[in-house]
């Protein structure tokens, strides 16, 4: 099984929805993260959490917000999607008492807005 | 702000070549520096990290170094295979700014039977 879980993996959705994607962590660690990537832009900060009472925005967290439910899980949610927010989302997590500081990414949530 | 720039974006080789593929950033203050490899659809697999204080890290054919000064690292692969073929990302963790990790745009890697 994977450490770091995404759900779901692919979304198709409508403009003006409201989407959810969700992340949990079996590794323990206490730092998650949310990236989106685009073709020729590579990974781009959302948000990311030091820890459960922790949220911080990120380089494009306009028309995004995070909930940090537990240590284990990081949700990420679009109130009302948009098309230019199609890309491929990426959960990652990374342990503050690690010294190389290292980051572990899911597999990825390929979200499509119509 | 830091920016992390990655030439090539795209490179096709043969087989057995060995290659070299390329990073840079603006600013030298990072925490370390980290390799990944992206298969199409797929997560992120680390390859390999470089502390600030060091000057490179080797894992089998792979080797990464890091030079702050000029703000550069090369990551060379040795005697390549098709199963090399992948995009491959560097990006630098930037301590003092909340342990962000900043990421170049990628090069696309193809070996060619």
């Amino acid at each position: 099984d994977a450490d770091v879980t995404q759900t779901p993996r692919n979304r198709i959705t409508k403009t003006g929805k409201r989407i959810m994607l969700e992340c949990s962590q079996t590794k323990g660690h206490d730092r998650m993260y949310w990236y989106r990537q685009d073709p020729g832009l590579g990974l781009r900060l959302i948000y990311y959490s030091f820890d459960v009472k922790d949220i911080n925005k990120g380089e494009i967290s306009d028309g995004y917000s995070v909930s940090r439910q537990a240590q284990a899980k990081f949700s990420l949610s679009l109130e009302s999607a948009i098309p230019n927010q199609t890309a491929l989302y990426f959960c990652a997590t990374s342990y503050s008492g690690r010294a190389t500081g290292e980051l572990f990414f899911g597999e990825g949530s390929r979200l499509t807005v119509l | 702000k830091q920016e992390v720039t990655q030439i090539p974006a795209a490179l096709s080789v043969p087989e057995g070549e060995n290659l070299v593929l390329n990073c840079s950033f603006t600013d030298s203050a990072i925490y370390n520096l980290q390799w990944f490899r992206q298969d199409p659809g797929k997560g992120l697999t680390s390859l390999l990290l470089i502390q600030s204080s060091q000057r490179e890290q080797t894992s089998g054919r792979l080797n990464a170094s890091l030079d702050k000064s000029s703000g550069r690292s090369t990551l060379y692969i040795a005697a390549s295979q098709p199963g090399d073929s992948a995009t491959y990302l560097c990006a630098v963790l930037i301590y003092n700014q909340g342990g962000k990790l900043i990421f170049g745009q990628g090069t696309e890697l193809s070996v060619k039977p």
